[in-house]
């Protein structure tokens, strides 16, 4: 596609449901990465692949969060018993490579857990 | 770890003002530095960047110096226009050499700045 796409744009939970976000990359992007935008707060790092190589799973912040990445294009971030601190905006990222910096943003999932 | 600190927000200044936005990093090894801008409602997207020491990164009107001295990258604009209102991030990214990145992106917390007319 033309840009990172990713879905839903906006979701809305219950504390202890699971969730699970969509990113589809730029085709042609060998790396795609995950970050959290809280209220007030920088992005946060969370995962990232590249091609087939094992992730970088570093920024998880729990057990509860967990990604994959099928067929080396698309990506689903799943969080398991959503807390409200898990609120924020989850954004999807990719480039062309590990070391082509620069990265192409989708415009993010707002996550809200009541 | 690496860590990346940017002046706090939010900022507001009036067209054609001077700005600056103070952004210091902590890091080893070879970073390379970044400036993205989140304009409303769109996503983030490349500004300018700095692969090696004393480089100098530029894009519409914007401009910051790599200061390894001082782990400095701040960012300059003579005049600014309404259309500059946005979130501005500073970011880097390890590499094992100059001019090379691993992509993993650190991120400061981000300046908000406001243009009236």
């Amino acid at each position: 596609g033309a840009g990172v796409s990713q879905s839903p744009s906006n979701k809305v939970t219950e504390k202890g449901k699971d969730v699970e976000l969509r990113c589809d990359p730029i085709s042609g992007h060998t790396a795609l990465y995950w970050y959290r935008q809280s209220l007030g707060q920088g992005l946060e790092f969370l995962i990232y692949f590249q091609g087939n190589s094992a992730p970088d799973k570093s920024g998880l912040p729990s057990d509860r969060f967990s990604a994959e990445r099928t067929g080396g294009s698309v990506s689903t971030l799943t969080i398991q018993r959503t807390q409200q601190e898990d609120s924020a905006v989850y954004l999807c990222a990719s480039s062309l490579g590990t070391f082509n910096e620069k990265l192409f943003f989708g415009s993010g999932t707002q996550l809200s857990v009541l | 770890g690496d860590s990346v600190t940017q002046m706090e927000g939010p900022v507001t200044l009036s067209e054609e003002a001077f700005l600056t936005i103070n952004c210091t990093y902590t890091a080893t090894g070879y970073p390379s530095l970044f400036w993205y801008v989140q304009y409303p409602g769109e996503g983030l997207q490349l500004l300018l960047k700095a692969t090696k020491a004393d480089d100098k990164g530029s894009n519409k009107g914007f401009e910051a110096t790599y200061r390894k001295e001082t782990t400095s990258f701040h960012l300059e604009k003579g005049s600014v226009q309404v259309s500059d209102s946005a979130v501005y991030f500073c970011a880097l990214s390890e590499g094992r050499g100059w001019g090379t990145s691993y992509g993993k992106l650190t991120f400061g917390q981000g300046t908000i700045l406001t243009v009236h007319p």
